[in-house]
């Protein structure tokens, strides 16, 4: 069962053009999470989806950042018109289908490095 | 707002002394609390995590954390650590009255010399 995958791995891109980072959670998984690691810092959370739903966006940037996750096909994190400070890696994590009050345990994928010139 | 504290950004310990990695949470009625270990341009990997039940919890690699309510503490520790357990470790919880999102500490370097 292969794990959470993220690709790619690296990412560069020159500041003003969009990055596109996808996350293939676990099998049977049908909840992604998008975290950003700034260096030196830890995970901050941005984003909570099941298909085709965005539970919780309370760490989003309000503007140029969005994410998705279709029915078919993987989780993808949208970053517009890129700026120095976007840079950071970017985490997906995946869970099963949460039941009851008690969180599942999150299976974090290798992460997305992304460097803005 | 939930908060997480790691109070050392780096441990340096010598191969097979002992070592604690502090965390301390802010109040809440019930959370839900996870040690992550992250490699070198890996991802993080589940260590331990307190859900419920028994406060000492045992985990991958030799690790043990013990969940403090009294103090909001969840402290890991490791009686004899090795070289392979250099790496960054995340004390992060959930908060079981706002969701599930995660909240992560700033992670502790641990750096074993030997």
């Amino acid at each position: 069962n292969a794990g959470v995958m993220q690709n790619p791995r690296h990412l560069v891109r020159r500041r003003g053009q969009e990055a596109r980072l996808r996350c293939s959670p676990m099998k049977g998984h049908s909840h992604v999470y998008w975290y950003r690691q700034l260096p030196e810092e830890g995970l901050k959370f941005m984003v909570y989806l099941q298909k085709e739903n965005i539970i919780d966006e309370s760490g989003m940037p309000k503007e140029r950042f969005s994410a998705e996750f279709p029915k078919e096909g993987p989780s993808i994190l949208r970053i517009q018109q890129v700026v120095r400070g976007d840079s950071a890696a970017y985490f997906c994590a995946s869970s099963p289908a949460v039941g009851g009050s008690t969180p599942n345990e999150q299976f974090f994928g290798p992460g997305t490095r992304l460097t803005v010139l | 707002a939930q908060s997480v504290t790691q109070l050392d950004s780096q441990v340096p310990v010598f191969e097979e002394a002992p070592v604690e990695l502090r965390c301390n949470y802010s109040s809440s009625v019930s959370v839900y609390l996870f040690w992550y270990v992250q490699y070198p341009n890996q991802g993080l990997q589940l260590l331990l995590k307190y859900l419920s039940g028994s406060t000492l919890v045992k985990g991958i690699n030799g690790f043990e954390a013990e969940f403090n309510k009294s103090q909001t503490s969840f402290h890991l520790r490791k009686p004899s650590v090795h070289i392979s357990d250099t790496a960054e470790y995340f004390c992060a919880v959930i908060d079981g009255t706002g969701g599930f999102k995660t909240i992560f500490g700033a992670g502790t370097r641990l750096f074993v010399k030997a």
